[in-house]
């Protein structure tokens, strides 16, 4: 069975400093793993998607994961935080038969 | 807007009334998707279609939910009798399914139900 742990409920940074949210997961293959991003009233956003092509992945608006296997980890990273980079965080395993399994969210703060 | 949409975005129901919700998906894609997020969680999985055929439904999904998509292009989800427990953000979402990896899924903006 698949699952993700998001290591922190909420994440606090000062605009410009860097960000790190951490997820750790489980697969009993090699997974697919994503990262998605909800603002506040706003549809889930995929932010990127590891699969096994190369271990560190580029998303959008600066942001990138890197998948280590031997950590089974998969934390996101953004070298300067923007005030609008304020949202919840989800990150996601492929759940084998292609339905999404989603962790319990880490609500990034960014102040001035 | 060529996205994922769904209808309505809002509905308030009293308890023990029937409510049907639209997802219209990304107009190539054969996946359709339905998750359910409530408060201060992540979205779980429902139920996921590839063209008309629903493959898999979770265990969330009791009887009162029924879910179709007649012609392979747009679904609904009907949940009948609803219960409080049942205000959620429902969420649809949509896929073109590539062999041999998870499909990236785009998501609709989501209907936020809300039981009284």
């Amino acid at each position: 069975a698949q699952s993700v742990t998001q290591l922190d409920s909420h994440v606090s940074v000062s605009e410009g400093t860097p960000v790190l949210l951490r997820c750790n997961y489980s697969s009993s293959y090699s997974p697919s793993l994503f990262w998605y991003v909800q603002h506040p009233n706003k549809g889930l956003q995929l932010l990127l998607k590891y699969t096994s092509a190369a271990t560190l992945v580029k998303g959008i608006n600066g942001f990138e994961a890197e998948f280590k296997k031997s950590e089974t980890s998969f934390h996101l990273t953004k070298p300067s935080a923007h005030m609008s980079d304020a949202a919840e965080y989800f990150c996601v395993v492929g759940g084998g038969t292609d339905k999404l399994i989603f962790g319990t969210g880490t609500r990034l703060q960014v102040f001035p | 807007d060529t996205g994922v949409s769904q209808d309505p975005r809002h509905k308030i129901t009293k308890r023990g009334q029937n409510v049907t919700f639209r997802c219209d998906p990304i107009s190539e894609h054969n996946r359709l998707y339905w998750y359910r997020q409530t408060l201060g969680q992540g979205p779980e999985f429902l139920t996921y279609f590839q063209n008309e055929a629903q493959l898999e439904k979770s265990r969330l999904l009791s009887d009162r939910f029924s879910a179709e998509r007649p012609k392979g292009s747009f679904s609904t989800l009907e949940i009948q009798r609803t219960e409080q427990g049942d205000s959620a953000m429902y969420l649809c979402a949509s896929s073109l399914a590539i062999l041999g990896e998870t499909d990236t899924q785009y998501f609709g903006p989501g209907t936020r139900l809300t039981v009284l």
